[in-house]
């Protein structure tokens, strides 16, 4: 069954540098998701992605985030100056169909952690 | 509260019965999905109730959707040392797109 994957599994970095984290999400899925998880609290949305756009963002999602598609496959999320409040599990996610009519599929996550 | 709001947030019981948990919500949705997540690992995809939907069953779970109430349960029959896990439920407001997430309901299966 396709799922979606995520690298690196867990990310160490120092303050104030930056972060790649990658997905892979399912080939024929078109709608793009990335929730993050602080330690011990509930899961909270990023951003969502379509058409090579950003479709709706959280007050989370500030000017250090940034998502790109750069190729056919691959979904990334970059937080450009690294904050040790960033440090949580990032879901990447995707569904097929718009509209609340599809499931979202989540990854396995990437646990950040930034000393 | 909060959308997608879980009791109870903690829930202990013997295997082989059975576990209820509750979510209430407070927007028009579209859908309402239930995950479960083992500690420290990925969101696992149970079961997702359409808003127009009441009831539906997969295997040993049932879910209800009561949107006049804004509520949803999860029921776990029957249930397992593996059914440990955090449940969430996330429901998918008309007009967003994004999930939105409660707390969460800790379930712990004794042997």
């Amino acid at each position: 069954e396709p799922e979606v994957t995520q690298t690196p599994s867990h990310q160490v970095t120092q303050m104030g540098q930056e972060v790649i984290l990658r997905c892979v999400p399912i080939s024929n899925h078109l709608y793009f998701y990335w929730y993050r998880q602080i330690l011990g609290q509930k899961v909270e949305f990023l951003v969502s992605f379509y058409n090579n756009e950003i479709s709706e963002k959280s007050e989370i999602f500030d000017d250090q985030f940034s998502v790109e598609r750069p190729d056919g496959s691959n979904f990334t999320l970059k937080i450009r100056s690294t904050k040790l409040e960033d440090s949580a599990m990032y879901f990447c996610a995707s569904r097929r169909l718009a509209g609340g009519r599809g499931t979202q599929y989540f990854g396995p996550g990437t646990r950040l952690t930034v000393l | 509260s909060q959308q997608g709001e879980e009791d109870p947030q903690a829930l202990s019981i013997q295997e082989g019965e059975n576990a209820t948990m509750n979510c209430s919500y407070k927007t028009s949705i579209n859908n309402l999905q239930w995950y479960r997540q083992n500690s420290g690992r990925g969101l696992v995809h149970l079961i997702l109730i359409r808003s127009n939907e009441r009831e539906k069953h997969s295997g040993r779970l049932r879910v209800t959707l009561d949107t006049s109430k804004k509520s949803s349960s999860l029921l776990i029959t029957a249930s397992r040392a593996a059914d440990t896990a955090s449940y969430f439920c996330a429901t998918d407001p008309q007009g967003a797109q994004k999930l939105v997430f409660g707390q969460g309901t800790r379930l712990t299966i004794n042997p």
